[in-house]
């Protein structure tokens, strides 16, 4: 079974500042993905960004960013220029590369992050 | 529209009451999901949907059915629930399966509170 670890339950950062949250995964498969969802204290799980493991190239979506290493089993997010905004629970999440049949996403469990302003 | 709505946003039973939640996404999206969500939690799934057919249950205790009348709405009925099921219950969507449009879109949750 796949399991997802995220050893900071929390993290802080200075507004503007540059952070970085750790994800490490555990999986026997060769296709998968991997996505960072954020869930403001307000609750909506948003989607971040999303990486696709048969891409080399790490995925960027304006001033987040990923650090995707597949040998290492590691999946990193960058926020860049923190905002007050970005303040949430942060959960990175593992799918199987199986695309027939609705799969299960495996969540870690979570990174809390604060900005100060 | 491009989101996932759930009703209500808080819901507070007693153990012998009936309710429902319901999830509604206007996406054109063909599975369907419940989560349970405990406080500082990740979310728990609970079951899915594809293309109306229920494909996985996450051995969920029978006072809680799931329902999924037509490709737009998915219910979640409650009978006789415990304390312990408070939580934050989660609807999500997801594109057609087989296609690499993966990714689950969420909907904002019901508090739901036992007493």
């Amino acid at each position: 079974a796949q399991t997802v670890t995220q050893s900071q339950p929390e993290m802080s950062v200075q507004e503007a500042e540059t952070v970085t949250l750790s994800c490490t995964y555990d999986t026997s498969e060769s296709d998968y993905y991997l996505f960072w969802y954020k869930q403001p204290p307000s609750r909506q799980m948003i989607l971040v960004i999303r990486q696709e493991a048969y891409k080399q190239q790490n995925a960027t979506e304006n001033r987040f960013s990923v650090n995707f290493q597949k040998a290492a089993k590691s999946f990193s997010l960058k926020i860049s220029d923190s905002q007050l905004g970005d303040a949430a629970m942060y959960f990175c999440a593992y799918r199987s590369g199986i695309i027939q049949g609705a799969q299960k996403l495996v969540f870690g469990q979570g990174t809390r992050l604060t900005i100060n302003p | 529209d491009t989101e996932v709505t759930q009703t209500p946003k808080h819901l507070v039973m007693g153990m012998t009451n009936k309710k429902s939640l319901k999830c509604e996404q206007h996406m054109g999206h063909r599975a369907m999901y419940w989560y349970k969500q405990k406080a500082k939690k990740p979310p728990e799934l609970m079951f899915v949907y594809s293309y109306e057919k229920l494909s996985i249950n996450e051995s969920v205790p029978s006072r809680f059915s799931p329902e999924c009348p037509n490709s737009s709405l998915l219910n979640l009925h409650l009978h006789a629930l415990q304390p312990e099921d408070s939580a934050l219950y989660l609807c999500a969507s997801s594109h057609s399966p087989g296609t690499d449009l993966v990714e689950q879109f969420f909907g904002p949750g019901t508090r739901l509170t036992v007493l």
